[in-house]
């Protein structure tokens, strides 16, 4: 079972409808959840990040997020075609290194392309 | 954005070559990360820094070492390169100071390897 999973798409969505991005992830344990964005040949950037249950909206960006049930997810309102691109849902999950420190792990990306 | 530096942006170089790649931040985040990229995998990490001279290995580390002589530079080399080392490369840092805003990662550019 991967750590972090995402469905690869990709996932067609009409310009000014809501694009949903779902990832679920294995460790009870994990802290803190991120969205990041990746244009085509560019480098990923961090949009959303989540700590809490429940949702956090920035804009037209909802993530929100279901540690019971291990998931976390990302909505998109008001879709254009500016957010067509490959989101990366990244999570820290616990590991042991003589300092404790958390590692970022990320999922295989989910590609979305908004349809004008 | 964060100041990061990679260079090269393309290597082509062949199997049983050494390479280094480097990166460069002016932030001073602490936490330095190597990430590769490959179709299928998503972002994996090979190694990481929390500090000068301190450095840990990731999920993909076999072939691959590193270096931080100081805050703004880490170094990844391949010591004998191989044509499964082919991959887009990122650096990235991070802050962490234990504020939960500061655990966001900032990415450099990417390097495109080619191991013929």
């Amino acid at each position: 079972q991967k750590e972090v999973e995402q469905n690869s798409g990709p996932l067609s969505v009409p310009e000014g409808a809501i694009a949903s991005l779902n990832c679920t992830y294995s460790d009870r344990g994990s802290q803190s959840f991120f969205w990041y964005r990746q244009y085509s040949g560019k480098s990923p950037e961090l949009i959303m990040f989540i700590y809490s249950n429940g949702d956090k909206e920035d804009g037209r960006f909802t993530a929100q997020l279901n540690k019971a049930s291990q998931y976390v997810s990302l909505l998109i309102r008001d879709s254009q075609p500016s957010d067509s691109a490959t989101y990366l849902c990244a999570v820290t999950l616990r590991f042991i290194s003589n300092f404790g420190n958390e590692k970022l792990t990320f999922g295989t990306g989910t590609r979305l392309t908004i349809i004008p | 954005d964060a100041g990061i530096t990679q260079s090269p942006r393309h290597k082509v170089t062949e199997t049983g070559t050494p390479v280094t790649l480097r990166c460069h931040q002016t932030e001073n985040h602490r936490y330095m990360y190597w990430y590769r990229q490959d179709p299928g995998h998503g972002l994996r990490l090979i190694h990481y820094s929390y500090g000068v001279k301190d450095t840990d290995k990731g999920e993909v580390s076999d072939g691959y070492s590193v270096s931080r002589s100081k805050t703004e530079d880490f170094l990844l080399t391949l010591e004998s390169a191989t044509s499964s080392q082919t991959s887009v490369y990122f650096c990235a840092t991070a802050l962490r100071d234990g504020d939960a805003t500061n655990e966001k990662l900032f990415f450099g550019s990417g390097t495109q390897l080619s191991v013929l």
